[in-house]
């Protein structure tokens, strides 16, 4: 598996409803990004990992939403009590290098698709 | 607070005609600034990036990029556009000490034969 990859590329939860993504980065990238994607608007950032450092979560929309990261390997995104306005794909990135210009070039992963119903 | 501006929603070019995407941001100094292309059904692919330095970047897929300091912008140009060209395209920014990156809403490119 060269790529990111995540899960479940589709979701559909009822309202209220507690729900877990995944995020696989690319083996040795340690920095690791979370969006958000509603249709037909663009990237909202959501948090970023760098590591073992304490994850950047300027971008959590409220305190519903939480991420976990364990070292350099998978990430979780919860999202407890879900809403409709959560509906989006959520996207993971992973890039190579806590310094330096290659912590920004991020390979992204597919996507999962959440619907609130 | 950063912005970015994609001010074309559609674009339809014809194959074979040239293209150019805008994109401007807001930001105090010169941010690190990228393009991706999203493929119907696949992920996002950075196309191409800049940092410092010259100012016209090359990116894949036979893409390029200027960056216009004074006019805030960063807009996309490719010369001969391809059917596989049709696609959504974002710019985004990120401060260049900072984390987050800023995406535009994006533009969606068809082309027509």
């Amino acid at each position: 598996g060269a790529g990111v990859s995540q899960s479940p590329s589709n979701k559909v939860t009822e309202k209220g409803k507690d729900v877990e993504l995944r995020c696989d980065p690319i083996s040795g990238h340690t920095a690791l990004y979370w969006y958000r994607q509603r249709l037909g608007q663009g990237l909202e950032f959501l948090i970023y990992f760098q590591g073992n450092s304490a994850p950047d979560k300027s971008g959590l929309p409220s305190d519903r939403f939480s991420a976990e990261r364990t070292g350099e390997s998978v990430s979780t995104l919860t999202i407890q009590r879900t809403q409709q306005e959560d509906s989006a794909v959520y996207l993971c990135a992973s890039s190579l290098g806590a310094n330096g210009q290659a912590r920004y070039e991020q390979y992204f992963g597919p996507g999962t698709r959440l619907t609130v119903t | 607070a950063q912005s970015v501006t994609q001010p074309d929603i559609h674009i339809t070019v014809s194959e074979g005609a040239s293209l150019e995407l805008r994109c401007n941001y807001s930001y105090g100094a010169t941010p690190y600034l990228f393009w991706y292309v999203q493929s119907p059904g696949q992920g996002l692919q950075l196309l191409l990036k800049y940092f410092s330095g010259d100012t016209l970047v090359q990116g894949i897929k036979g893409f390029e990029a200027e960056f216009k300091r004074s006019q805030s912008s960063f807009n996309l140009r490719k010369p001969s556009v391809h059917w596989s060209d049709a696609a959504e395209y974002f710019c985004a920014v990120v401060p260049n000490t900072g984390n987050q990156f800023y995406f535009g809403t994006g533009t969606s490119l068809t082309v027509i034969p």
